[in-house]
């Protein structure tokens, strides 16, 4: 069965530590999309990132970067430098193609992470 | 991006009566849209999908009668919550796909809608 595991409940850091969030995922596609979303307290998801199966190499935007292994079915996010408006919850997602024709988001429980200054 | 406008961003309802939550997308053809619900603290669960012009799949564990979705036109899917409870007091969002937006994968996503019934 399709499944995104998000093993770190809450992380804290301080203000320009660097921290990855983690993410595993399960398909038995080999066609599939991974995503990462920011979710602020405002409740808006905010995406941040998509990655279909057959891209693997790593992805740099400003202070974040991700980190796609097919061999150990994970998809990590590292932010650098972070800041406190970083805090937030981080969900990893995964793209399920269903027998309908539709791509259906299976959402991992979420990281929360809480920067301080 | 594809823009996708929830209305309203919450409600406060009385125990018993019916809300209406819209999700329209503004700049696209959502052929497909998902309703999720968020509890606090919580990952979103879907609780269905909408095909524009066709019944909605829900999800195991959701009931379709109190939970009515309606995707009648290419920009508006509707969610009634009927005989709100305070237990359905919940975060809901939806999210909208279209065919014609790249690989057609990605889903856009309303600002969601804090439900508190009192």
């Amino acid at each position: 069965a399709q499944k995104v595991t998000q093993a770190q409940t809450e992380i804290s850091v301080v203000e320009k530590e660097d921290v990855t969030l983690d993410c595993v995922y399960e398909t038995r596609d080999t066609t599939y999309y991974l995503f990462w979303y920011k979710q602020p307290p405002s409740g808006e998801l905010v995406f941040l990132i998509r990655r279909n199966s057959f891209d693997e190499q790593n992805e740099i935007s400003g202070r974040y970067s991700w980190n796609f292994q097919k061999s150990t079915s994970s998809f990590n996010f590292t932010i650098t430098a972070s800041q406190v408006v970083d805090s937030a919850v981080y969900f990893c997602a995964l793209s399920d193609y269903t027998t309908s024709g539709t791509y259906k988001y299976i959402f991992g429980t979420g990281t929360r992470l809480k920067v301080l200054a | 991006g594809a823009v996708v406008s929830q209305h309203p961003s919450w409600v406060i309802c009385k125990s018993g009566t019916s809300v209406k939550i819209e999700c329209r997308s503004l700049d696209f053809q959502a052929t497909t849209m998902f309703w999720y619900r968020q509890f606090p603290k919580q990952s979103l669960m879907l609780m269905a999908t909408s095909n524009e012009g066709s019944k909605a799949t829900y999800e195991q564990g959701v009931e379709k009668d109190k939970f009515l979705i309606n995707h009648a036109s290419l920009t508006l899917s509707t969610l009634t919550v009927t005989s709100a409870h305070p237990e359905d007091s919940s975060f809901y969002i939806c999210s909208a796909q279209g065919p014609l937006l790249g690989s057609g994968t990605e889903a856009f996503f309303g600002q969601g809608t804090r439900l508190t019934v009192v």
